[in-house]
């Protein structure tokens, strides 16, 4: 099946600052969307992204989905911006439409 | 943007017990997915519902899983007979109505198996 290749696994930043988060999948999608798990484990939809860019204040993100990768863009970042960020795809022609999902970035964001 | 709402937030049960998780997703939607996510892990596929019947399932779930829609908007996935290493976060979710906005997920329930 498809894989999901996150990086880096870990992020620790200083408030105020910027980073780009990556994923990398194997096989066409046509579904990709980004998470954010806050401390209560929640998922939050943050960008549904096949292709294209897309920006939600201080996020913002990029497909490029013939060269199989995705980043997720965090400016000016802040303490609430802590947890763990998850990639996920849907395969393009694949199963039903499961989303298959990488292992995340856990970042950290120190005041 | 709809919600997909779940009960209970967090159940604590004893080994071998069985446990019920409920779902509320977006109403009158045709497909409906759970996901297991065990501490620290990745988010996994469990099974998918789509018209009143499983479409796919994975390896995890086994015989000790099913999945059931008692009324018309609620759906249960429950677990015959719990291990310690059915203790996890439970997702449901639903593909949004907006195109724009891929897969709602609800808020999870944590299971705690003791």
């Amino acid at each position: 099946g498809i894989q999901v290749e996150q990086s880096p696994p870990d992020l620790i930043l200083q408030e105020g600052a910027n980073s780009t988060l990556r994923c990398n999948f194997s096989d066409s999608v046509n579904n990709l969307q980004w998470f954010h798990q806050n401390p209560w484990g929640q998922l939050i939809n943050l960008f549904y992204i096949p292709s294209g860019t897309k920006q939600n204040g201080r996020l913002s993100a990029t497909t490029v989905a013939t060269e199989r990768y995705s980043l997720l863009y965090i400016s000016s970042s802040q303490t609430t911006d802590s947890g763990v960020y998850f990639c996920a795809v849907v395969n393009y022609g694949g199963s039903q439409g499961n989303l298959i999902f990488g292992k995340g970035t856990k970042l950290s964001v120190k005041p | 943007e709809p919600e997909v709402t779940q009960t209970p937030s967090h159940q604590v049960t004893q080994m071998g017990q069985e446990v019920i998780l409920r779902c509320v997703p977006i109403s009158n939607h045709l497909y409906f997915y759970w996901y297991r996510q065990i501490l620290g892990q990745k988010v996994e596929f469990l099974v998918s519902f789509y018209n009143n019947e499983i479409s796919e399932k994975s390896e995890i779930f086994d015989d000790q899983f099913s999945v059931e829609r008692p009324d018309g908007s609620n759906f249960t996935l429950k677990i015959r007979s719990t291990k310690l290493e059915d203790s996890a976060m439970y997702f449901c979710a639903n593909p949004s109505r907006d195109r724009d906005y891929g897969y709602t997920f609800g808020s999870g329930t944590r299971l705690t198996v003791v």
